[in-house]
């Protein structure tokens, strides 16, 4: 039981550029999310997803696409890198939404856009 | 809008210690509150969960309280060892998690 995995550790991206994070879970968690942690920010959350073909949007959507066509799955896709975008970010799960349960974190993609 | 606010930023203690971190938080309309621990360079681990209809939960060494209607949770450390350096966060949860920018744990041998 790997948990919530993230690929890749790190990433260096040109202003412009488009990228795919990936984030897997395999433990049939039905509630995906992702957040980006800036210093003296704590986390924000991005998008969302309750289920397989559903997702909606967190706090910060804007620059980040998202798709769940697995349980398993839910990459995150920078459609055109900024230097804002500059963060580390993290991937979590939990069985039916953090309204009762807890949430399991991702090791972190640690992104930076030049 | 929830805001959470954690008091101290920082915190450095000598070893065998009790502590207290503070969580405040702004809309008293939440399910839930979490603590979390966070390693340099790692994942958030989750600590502590309270409900809203619970006043306190423990684990271990630690304990949580929440007062909803005054919008604060404390998370007390009892003896504390240098292996609980780390950041600690809280997470409220209206209906998604809202964090705080954490505090910074350091525990001196």
């Amino acid at each position: 039981n790997a948990g919530v995995t993230q690929t890749p550790k790190f990433q260096v991206l040109k202003t412009g550029q488009s990228m795919t994070l990936q984030c897997a879970q395999d433990m049939n968690h039905e509630y995906m999310s992702w957040y980006r942690q800036d210093p003296g920010m704590g986390l924000r959350l991005i998008h969302y997803s309750v289920g397989a073909g559903i997702t909606d949007q967190g706090e910060v959507p804007n620059g980040y696409n998202v798709s769940r066509s697995t349980t398993e799955d839910f990459p995150l896709r920078l459609l055109s890198a900024a230097p804002s975008q500059t963060s580390v970010y993290f991937c979590a799960s939990n069985r039916q939404g953090p309204t009762t349960d807890t949430q399991y974190f991702g090791p972190g993609t640690r992104l930076t856009v030049l | 809008k929830q805001e959470v606010t954690q008091i101290p930023a920082a915190l450095s203690v000598p070893e065998g210690e009790n502590l207290v971190l503070n969580c405040s938080f702004t809309d008293s309309a939440i399910y839930n509150l979490q603590w979390f621990r966070q390693d340099p360079g790692k994942g958030l681990t989750s600590l502590l969960l309270i409900q809203s209809s619970q006043r306190e939960q423990t684990s271990g060494r630690l304990n949580a309280s929440l007062d909803k209607s005054s919008g604060r949770s404390t998370l007390y450390i009892a003896a504390s060892q240098p292996g609980d350096s780390a950041t600690y966060l809280c997470a409220v949860n209206g209906n998604k998690l809202v964090f705080g920018a954490g505090t910074i744990l350091r525990v001196k041998s």
